[in-house]
């Protein structure tokens, strides 16, 4: 049962554009959610969070924006660069200790 | 550089064997988290430590095992190790209260 879906197996954006990456979830108890990116070779790196009762959270480029009633996010980057391109997990964190479920990533290729 | 460290980065053994993944976490952190991932399974999460004391456990396998020391370190035990256990092991922390967690850059298992 996956709770938390990356329904993109792969996305590509030419450089300048709006890279928009989409995450649904079915666990209404989940509170917290994030966005990691990953390299190869690398662990995850920690991008943007968003609480359950914000439904948007902007950090620089980065803007992640929350619909509970659809269950469902989105991290928006703008503009997208090259080295955006890796591959970016949805994460969501419920309301008992610190368990992440993530979704199964989409590999964002940024061409210049 | 998340501040978490992982050791050792690559790690190659045979079926049957039991090998033992370390990590130490952030200054001030006193939760420790393990995930794996697998190429079908993306990250789970398997296990929890908070300053000492075992927090939460999502998917372990009964062979694995962790615990978290006195100055914080962590230990993810894996015994009789098996084909499918071939993955890469992530280890994150996070301070107190907090909800983000820091990834360390994982060690890579091969079980020959």
């Amino acid at each position: 049962d996956q709770q938390v879906k990356q329904n993109s197996p792969s996305l590509s954006v030419q450089e300048g554009r709006i890279s928009i990456l989409n995450c649904d979830y079915t666990n209404s108890m989940f509170d917290y959610f994030l966005w990691y990116k990953k390299y190869p070779a690398e662990g995850p790196t920690f991008l943007i969070s968003i609480s359950s009762i914000k439904d948007k959270n902007e950090d620089g480029r980065f803007t992640v924006f929350l619909n509970k009633s659809a269950k469902h996010l989105s991290l928006h980057i703008v503009p997208s660069q090259p080295g955006d391109s890796a591959v970016y997990f949805c994460a969501a964190k419920g309301t008992s200790y610190g368990k992440l479920t993530f979704g199964q990533g989409t590999i964002l290729t940024v061409h210049p | 550089d998340s501040g978490v460290t992982q050791t050792p980065k690559h790690l190659i053994t045979a079926t049957g064997q039991r090998v033992t993944l370390r990590c130490s976490p952030r200054s001030g952190d006193l939760s420790v988290y393990w995930y794996q991932q697998s190429l079908d399974q993306g990250l789970q999460f398997l296990i929890q430590y908070y300053n000492g004391e075992e927090r939460a456990k999502g998917n372990i396998l009964e062979r694995f095992s962790a615990q978290q020391f006195p100055d914080l370190h962590s230990e993810l035990n894996l015994s009789s190790l098996e084909l499918g256990d071939s993955a890469l092991y992530f280890c994150a922390s996070s301070v107190a209260g907090r909800q983000t967690q820091y990834f360390g850059p994982g060690t890579r298992l091969l079980v020959l």
